[in-house]
């Protein structure tokens, strides 16, 4: 089974502009989670989308959205970026979401976003 | 306060030593336990899922939940040059689907 695929791989983007990362989760996961990884904060949980729906969301200001397409594809996206997004985005997929015991997260190989 | 600390390193270990890494946490309603591996340029993946507190094992790896203590451990024996990578523990809620939180994580490096 392919694993979790990011694109594109690496990015750079000047303040002020938007950027789109994009995420095909593992064939037969419907949850996809997005965080953010830098040195000075390790990795932060920005968003989780099951079905379509967002279902959980971390501390980020409302620049940091994202969607989830029927095929459970997710796209993520943030406007108007500042040079403390730059960062590793990670994308993580799982077989479901909700209930008691929390699914394996599989994570992709991320998109690395540099502001200058 | 974090909600999980972790040792900063980095570590620096000879092949072969036993490495322990470990993480707190102050939110008590974590009950999911786990620990990831990331080698550079590379995504993290699962290497141990803890529930509660006890005692795992797998091969040369164990995992120890504290949770009067807050406590985290990983045991790394007899370890390799392959071991080599970034560890993050990381943490979940009973039924709060797919939030982690995460350490900050520390680099370990085997020394042939």
């Amino acid at each position: 089974k392919a694993g979790v695929t990011q694109t594109p791989r690496y990015l750079i983007k000047t303040r002020g502009q938007q950027v789109t990362l994009s995420c095909s989760p593992i064939s037969g996961h419907r949850s996809v989670s997005w965080y953010q990884q830098t040195p000075g904060q390790g990795l932060q949980f920005l968003f989780e989308y099951f079905s379509e729906t967002q279902r959980n969301k971390g501390n980020f200001p409302g620049r940091f959205s994202g969607r989830q397409f029927s095929n459970s594809r997710s796209e993520m996206n943030v406007s108007t970026l500042e040079l403390g997004d730059s960062a590793l985005y990670l994308c993580a997929s799982s077989l479901t979401s909700g209930g008691t015991r929390p699914d394996t997260q599989y994570f992709g190989p991320g998109t690395r976003l540099t502001v200058l | 306060q974090k909600e999980v600390e972790q040792d900063p390193g980095p570590l620096s270990v000879p092949e072969g030593a036993i490495v322990s890494l470990n993480c707190t946490y102050s939110n008590s309603a974590f009950q999911y336990f786990m620990w990831y591996r990331q080698y550079s340029r590379k995504g993290p993946e699962l290497l141990m899922y803890t529930y509660s507190s006890g005692n795992k094992e797998d091969g040369r790896f164990t995992a120890q939940v504290d949770k009067s203590s807050k406590y985290i451990s990983l045991f790394i024996r007899d370890s390799q040059p392959s071991d080599s990578a970034t560890y993050l523990c990381a943490m979940s809620e009973t039924g709060a689907n797919s939030k982690l939180t995460f350490g900050k994580g520390i680099t370990l490096s085997v020394r042939p």
